[in-house]
């Protein structure tokens, strides 16, 4: 069974640092893996997603992440975090590419001014 | 072109009733999922219509049912209502190809008293 793990529930940054979300997933087959950020009171947006073409995926808003098959990871990052990247951020896997989207717990960031 | 909407945006509901949410997707789109979000148990996928048939399914009492309309609009009904089942709920709109990303909505608040 597909899962995904979030270490981390909060994570605070200040403005213009380094933004390291952690994301570690469990796949019986290849996976598909998305990273996907809510803003309060609305609905998930996506930011990027990984379906094996490449292994550093660009995302919006300058986000990106990297897939490591060995560490079973795919953490997000961004070089300078802005006010507004203050939100949820969500990791989640498919297997085989279906509908199904296992999530993580989520981390909230917050960027310290 | 407009994104996926959902209506009603807030529900309150009494224990013991049922309540029909509804979604309609982005044009285009054949594949329709909800999900809920909770405090406690974070995004749990409900299930996922295709072209009118349920494809994929969660693990959710059969309390919760769905249905899919001809035109991609999906409704998903939830009987005998519990306070456990106050949550967001969300829907989201993907084409259904393997690894689509998954377009979300702004989701249902339902409360249950």
């Amino acid at each position: 069974a597909q899962s995904v793990t979030q270490l981390g529930s909060h994570v605070s940054v200040s403005e213009g640092a380094l933004v390291l979300l952690r994301c570690n997933y469990s796949s019986s087959v290849p996976p598909y893996l998305f990273w996907y950020v809510q803003y309060p009171n609305q609905g998930l947006q996506l930011l990027l997603k990984y379906t094996s073409a490449a292994t550093l995926v660009k995302g919006i808003n300058g986000f990106e992440a990297e897939f490591k098959k060995s560490e079973t990871s795919f953490h997000l990052t961004k070089p300078s975090a802005h006010m507004s990247d203050a939100a949820e951020y969500f990791c989640a896997v498919s297997e085989g590419g279906n509908e199904k989207l296992t999530f993580g717990t989520g981390t909230r960031l917050t960027i310290i001014p | 072109k407009a994104g996926v909407t959902q209506t009603p945006r807030y529900l309150i509901k009494t224990r013991g009733q049922q309540v029909t949410l509804s979604c309609s997707p982005i044009s285009g789109h054949r594949s329709v999922s909800w999900y809920q979000q909770t405090p406690g148990q974070g995004l749990q996928f409900l299930f996922e219509y295709f072209s009118e048939t349920q494809r994929n399914k969660g693990n959710f009492p059969g309390r919760f049912s769905g249905r899919q309309f001809s035109n991609s609009r999906s409704e998903m009904n939830v009987s005998t209502l519990e306070l456990g089942d106050s949550a967001l709920y969300l829907c989201a709109s993907s084409s259904g190809l393997a690894g689509d990303e998954q377009y979300f909505g702004p989701g249902t608040r339902l409360t249950v008293t």
